[in-house]
């Protein structure tokens, strides 16, 4: 069954960067887009773009453009999203989903928490 | 940016009850809407895509229609299990964007 496995909550300092993961499962890592997603309380969902891990093509939400940077490994089928410059504005439970269209299976999220 | 418009907000229905939540997008999208149900603590789950099609291994109580702009999730008899938050995602164009989320819960 399709499984994506986020990594664990993050305590972080403002300024500093975080790299999350999503390991993927069940299916062909390469055959579809990762999605990642903001949520925050309050402010609802942001949609921060896709990476395509076939061959590595992205697609940011211009408002993450430099906030948000995607990458992907093919041997680990596991998708990796660095979120650098980091405020309390980034304090959020951030989701991996496999897409293209229909973005059908979400990771359990990850909480990022932003303090000094 | 395609903004997605939900309503209502919060949502209080009995046991049995019809629920439709509705989402309305600021230009046309065809039927690239999703609906999704969000329970605390958990990730979303994907009911209904193309904004009619029921995700395999939903409940078919759950439905979607659209007409235009304008896109309905229906709930024909509400159960216990469905008290959750409910949101759309419109995927026409990026950047995707999302409804506010309704938040429904027994009366």
């Amino acid at each position: 069954q399709v499984q994506l496995q986020q990594s664990g909550a993050e305590l972080v300092k403002p300024g500093s960067s975080v790299k999350i993961s999503c390991k993927a499962s069940g299916y062909t890592f390469t055959s579809y887009d990762m999605h990642w997603i903001k949520q925050q309380p309050g402010n609802g969902l942001e949609w921060i773009g896709w990476i395509y891990p076939g061959n590595g093509n992205t697609k940011y939400n211009q408002k993450f453009n430099g906030k948000a940077t995607l990458t992907a490994d093919k041997s680990s089928s596991t998708a990796y999203m660095q979120l650098s410059s980091l405020t309390s504005e980034d304090s959020a439970v951030y989701f991996c989903a496999r897409g293209g269209r229909v973005l059908d299976y979400w990771g359990q999220g990850v909480m990022v928490t932003v303090s000094s | 940016d395609i903004q997605v418009t939900q309503s209502p907000s919060s949502l209080l229905a009995s046991l049995g009850e019809r629920v439709t939540i509705t989402c309305q997008t600021s230009q046309s999208i065809s039927n690239n809407l999703n609906w999704y149900q969000q329970k605390p603590g958990q990730a979303p789950m994907l009911l209904i895509y193309y904004a009619t099609s029921l995700q395999t291994g939903m409940p078919s109580r759950f439905s979607g229609q659209y007409s235009g702009r304008s896109f309905t999730l229906t709930i024909t008899s509400l159960e216990p299990e469905d008290v959750a938050n409910y949101f759309c995602l419109q995927h026409y164009s990026a950047p995707y964007t999302f409804g506010a989320g309704t938040k429904l819960e027994l009366k």
